[in-house]
């Protein structure tokens, strides 16, 4: 099992530029999400999904879009790259359960800088 | 609405010092509680959870204990290693949210010296 996976690793991006984080899980969870991980300030969701074909807004969406067209993966897009979307992104997995809340996985994350 | 308060870092501590990361939450109704991991470069990993009140999660040594009277989930370990050096988030979730969503602290970052 890879379990989370997240392509590319690193990327530099000029103002404007467009790109597509992909993430892939083989463990078959339910629910997806990506985050963004920034100094001082933990890890903030950006977007998130209970399942395939559906996505939610997460605490800070604005100027991300993604798409979740098969379960096991997601993608998360940059139209037009700012500056401010600089940061590390996390994607994570986790199944559902009425139980409660279990474990999310998480992908080694994306290393993007926009100049 | 819900959050997460933790100490603020870096700590450093020499090996085999006793350890405590404090996270304190607001939140309503009875969140799950967790502890994650970052090792250099890599993604988060659970450490430990509880899912209720007086619940201790322990793994490698780390515990914590969900305190509801003074809403605190402070992780410690009795003696620190050098592979414990990494960043430590504390989170929190309501169960009856959608989507199983956590909110996490700004993280501790702990650095263990020989």
């Amino acid at each position: 099992n890879a379990g989370v996976t997240q392509t590319p690793k690193f990327r530099v991006l000029k103002t404007g530029q467009s790109m597509t984080l992909l993430c892939a899980q083989d463990m078959n969870h339910e629910y997806m999400y990506w985050y963004r991980q920034d100094p001082g300030m933990g890890l903030r969701l950006i977007h998130y999904s209970v399942g395939e074909g559906t996505t939610a807004k997460g605490e800070v969406p604005d100027g991300y879009n993604v798409s979740r067209l098969k379960k096991q993966n997601f993608l998360l897009g940059l139209e037009s790259a700012a500056p401010s979307q600089t940061s590390v992104y996390f994607c994570a997995s986790s199944y559902s359960s009425l139980a409660g809340v279990n474990e999310q996985f998480f992908g080694p994350g994306t290393r993007l800088t926009v100049l | 609405g819900n959050s997460v308060t933790q100490m603020e870092g870096p700590v450093t501590l020499s090996e085999e010092a006793f350890l405590t990361i404090n996270c304190t939450y607001t939140a309503t109704g009875y969140p799950s509680l967790f502890w994650y991991v970052q090792y250099p470069g890599e993604g988060l990993q659970l450490l430990l959870k509880a899912t209720k009140a007086d619940d201790k999660g322990s793994n490698k040594g780390f515990e914590a204990t969900y305190r509801k009277e003074t809403t605190s989930f402070h992780l410690e370990k009795g003696s620190v290693q050098v592979s414990d050096s990494a960043v430590y988030f504390c989170a929190l979730s309501d169960p009856y949210n959608q989507g199983g969503k956590l909110i996490f602290g700004q993280g501790t970052e702990l650095s263990v010296k020989p």
